[in-house]
């Protein structure tokens, strides 16, 4: 399995406080990716990266920013949580474009 | 909206009956990609079939890319139960060739 890893895996916020969550990869590829999943929608591209410092919206960025500080970490905040915002959120990455891509097991977030 | 549309959203059939899915896209790619995904885990990768290739094969897999009507095709071979997952496709458009866009996936059910 490529050596990636989101944090936490569950977590449980209010509407209003901020979250952010965590990709972590040991593989030094260049690109990564965070979607959300929900029912009926497949997977959405919320926002990717590049590289460091790089990074670009994807179809759903509304609500999200991101970071890239270093190779390894790509971080996905959501600034104020909505209800919305209760998904399963997947991180992946891959070495370069139009690769493969491989994916974390995701984080189940849910917004109350 | 999203590149890949899927094609049935969900499709049940008899162990060892063949199972096809399809795929299609609005833009111009690069690749098109298949993903499986089992219940509650993160993507796998299947295969990659390139703009210039029409047909690819990787064990029970059969894949094959229309670029002129824009859609592709994955066929399953002689389905098992363990082949019951969500399979989604992916592509690389050549503009915006940094992401990569999935479909809504078809929910496949194998019946022992």
């Amino acid at each position: 399995d490529a050596g990636i890893t989101q944090s936490p895996r569950h977590k449980v916020t209010e509407t209003g406080t901020p979250v952010t969550l965590r990709c972590h990869q040991t593989e030094n590829h260049r690109y990564m990716y965070w979607y959300r999943q929900d029912p009926g929608h497949g997977l959405r591209l919320i926002h990717y990266s590049y590289g460091v410092k790089d990074t670009d919206k994807g179809e759903v960025s509304d609500g999200y920013s991101v970071s890239r500080s270093k190779t390894e970490d790509f971080l996905l905040t959501l600034e104020s949580a909505t209800s919305s915002q209760t998904s399963v959120y997947f991180c992946a990455i891959r070495p370069q474009m139009n690769t493969e891509a491989f994916f974390g097991q995701g984080t189940r977030l849910t917004v109350v | 909206s999203q590149q890949g549309e899927e094609d049935p959203q969900a499709l049940s059939i008899q162990e060892g009956e063949n199972a096809t899915m399809n795929c299609s896209y609005k833009t111009s790619i690069n690749n098109l990609q298949w993903y499986r995904q089992n219940s509650g885990r993160g993507l796998v990768h299947l295969i990659l079939i390139r703009s210039n290739e029409r047909e690819k094969h990787s064990g029970r897999l059969r894949v094959t890319l229309d670029t002129s009507k824009k859609s592709s095709s994955l066929l399953i071979t002689a389905s098992r139960a363990a082949d019951t997952a969500s399979y989604f496709c992916a592509t690389d458009g050549i503009q915006g060739a940094q992401k990569l866009v999935f479909g809504q996936g078809t929910r496949l059910t194998i019946n022992p």
